[in-house]
C-alpha cells in the first residue's frame, strides 16, 4: 500500500463544473497536508494547507480533511481551462520525521471549455 | 519576499559523469530546505533533507549526495551518474516543518 493514495486520473471536466481530487494516506499521526498544483513541465506550486478536520476554503479552492477516515480532498468550483493541470496531495509527518512530505503520484485534471 | 533559485533549468550528461545542481534562498534565514526528484508521470521522491549548515538527512541511499556549504544554499552532487539518475531534480524550502513547500524552477537531467 503506498503512503498517499491518489485517484488514478484522469479526470476530465467541463468548464463551470466542480471538480473533485480525492487523497488517501496510510500515517495516522499525520499532521500537516498540502495541494499543489503542477503544470505540464514545470515545478509543483503549493495553493492548499489544511491541518485540523473540516474544510478550508480559499477563492475556488476548497480543502477537506478528516482524520478518522484518512482522507483530504480538493473540490475547485467553478472549474476554469487554466485550472487544467496535475494536482499533487501531500502529508507531512509528526515527531522525528517532521517535515518531510510523501507525495501522492498526482492527478492530471484537464478541464474542457 | 523570499525567493528561490535553482540552476541549470536543463542538464544532458553522459553516463558516468559528475553532476552538480546549485540551489539559493534569498529573503529568509534557516529555512528548511529539500532535494526531490519526480519520475516521469509520478510524484515526488525526497532525497535529501536539511534544517541547517551541515546537517544533511538522507532518504534514498543512491550514488547522490547533499551538502549545505552556507545557510541559504543547498547542492545535489553525484560522482558517476547513472542512466536510472534522470529525471526532474526540485529544490525546496519551508519556514517551518509544519509548513508546504516553495519549489524552485526545477532541472531536468538526462542521463545518455
Amino acid at each position: 500500500q503506498k503512503e498517499v493514495e491518489q485517484n488514478s486520473g484522469p479526470l476530465s471536466v467541463p468548464e463551470g463544473a466542480i471538480a473533485s481530487l480525492n487523497c488517501t494516506y496510510s500515517d495516522r499521526g499525520s499532521q500537516s497536508f498540502f495541494w499543489y498544483r503542477q503544470y505540464s513541465g514545470k515545478s509543483p506550486e503549493l495553493i492548499m494547507s489544511i491541518y485540523s478536520n473540516g474544510d478550508k476554503e480559499d477563492g475556488r479552492f476548497t480543502a477537506q480533511l478528516n482524520k478518522a477516515s484518512q482522507y483530504v480532498s480538493l473540490l475547485i468550483r467553478d472549474s476554469q481551462p487554466s485550472d487544467s493541470a496535475t494536482y499533487l496531495c501531500a502529508v507531512t509527518p509528526r515527531g522525528t520525521n517532521a517535515g518531510k512530505s510523501t507525495f501522492g503520484d498526482g492527478t492530471t485534471l484537464t478541464v474542457k471549455p | 519576499s523570499q525567493t528561490i533559485h535553482q540552476w541549470p533549468a536543463t542538464l544532458v550528461q553522459p553516463v558516468g559523469s559528475p553532476l552538480s545542481l546549485e540551489c539559493t534562498v534569498e529573503g529568509t534565514s534557516n529555512p528548511n530546505l529539500y532535494w526531490y526528484r519526480q519520475a516521469a508521470g509520478r510524484g515526488l521522491q525526497l532525497l535529501f533533507y536539511s534544517v541547517g549548515i551541515g546537517q544533511i538527512s538522507s532518504e534514498v541511499p543512491q550514488n547522490l549526495s547533499a551538502s549545505r556549504p552556507q545557510d541559504r544554499q543547498f547542492i545535489l552532487s553525484s560522482k558517476k551518474l547513472l542512466l536510472s539518475d534522470s529525471g526532474f531534480y526540485l529544490c525546496a524550502w519551508s519556514r517551518r516543518t509544519d509548513y508546504g513547500y516553495t519549489f524552485g524552477s526545477g532541472t531536468r537531467l538526462t542521463v545518455v
